[in-house]
């Protein structure tokens, strides 16, 4: 039914950067939107952007603006660019694909950590 | 944006017991609510979608109901791999929401 993988989790300072990828496989990547959903033990599930097979890019007031997502169909990868970040974006970074318009979201990857601290 | 609210938080049951968990929503969604389960350590695993629809390998013992905003996720027998932590969100528009999870514990 497909596998995604995330990778690029780390730890960075408040104000860094950090670029998160998600390499897709066994089903037509093309085709479906994807999203990156992050999660920490005080927020729970927090949606944080997605792509549509079109390009079109969707974020919520919280990272508008500091985070661009995009995707490569030839490589069936979805990647997650993060600037500017705060402590508060310290969570597992969960790659998801949707089965419809905006979800729901029937296959997940492990999900990556990423850890915002001096 | 849309604000799901789940009830009870913590939902403490035996096993073959029947749990009733609430999602409410702070505008109509219309039917566009999805439940997932997650175990500890694990990503969520899609359970139902659009309301009451089963997604693709969930047991008859999950059930969905509701429009508007009030939903419910019924597991009408619990079994040990059940008991886990349980949340809602929406696709009815962006951003997309979820509510902030249902513990079902023994």
């Amino acid at each position: 039914d497909g596998q995604l993988v995330e990778s690029g989790g780390g730890l960075v300072q408040p104000g860094g950067s950090l670029r998160l990828s998600c390499a897709a496989s066994g089903f037509t990547f093309r085709t479906y939107d994807m999203h990156w959903v992050r999660q920490t033990t005080g927020k729970g599930l927090e949606w944080v952007s997605a792509i549509d097979t079109a390009g079109d890019t969707y974020f919520p007031v919280s990272v508008k603006g500091r985070f661009t997502i995009s995707r490569d169909n030839a490589k069936t990868s979805v990647s997650l660019q993060m600037n500017d970040l705060s402590a508060e974006d310290t969570a597992l970074y969960y790659c998801a694909r949707a089965s419809f318009r905006r979800g729901p979201f029937d296959l997940w990857g492990h999900g990556t950590l990423v850890t915002v601290s001096s | 944006e849309i604000v799901l609210t789940q009830s009870p938080a913590t939902l403490s049951l035996s096993p073959g017991e029947r749990a009733t968990l609430s999602c409410r929503a702070s505008q109509s969604v219309d039917n566009y609510v999805a439940w997932y389960r997650q175990k500890p350590g694990q990503a969520p695993w899609l359970l139902i979608y659009d309301g009451s629809v089963r997604a693709t390998g969930v047991p008859a013992r999950f059930s969905g109901s509701g429009s508007g905003t009030d939903f419910t996720l019924t597991i009408t027998s619990l079994e040990p791999e059940d008991f886990a932590v349980y949340y809602c969100q929406h696709r009815f528009t962006w951003p997309l929401t979820f509510g902030g999870g249902t513990k079902v514990e023994i």
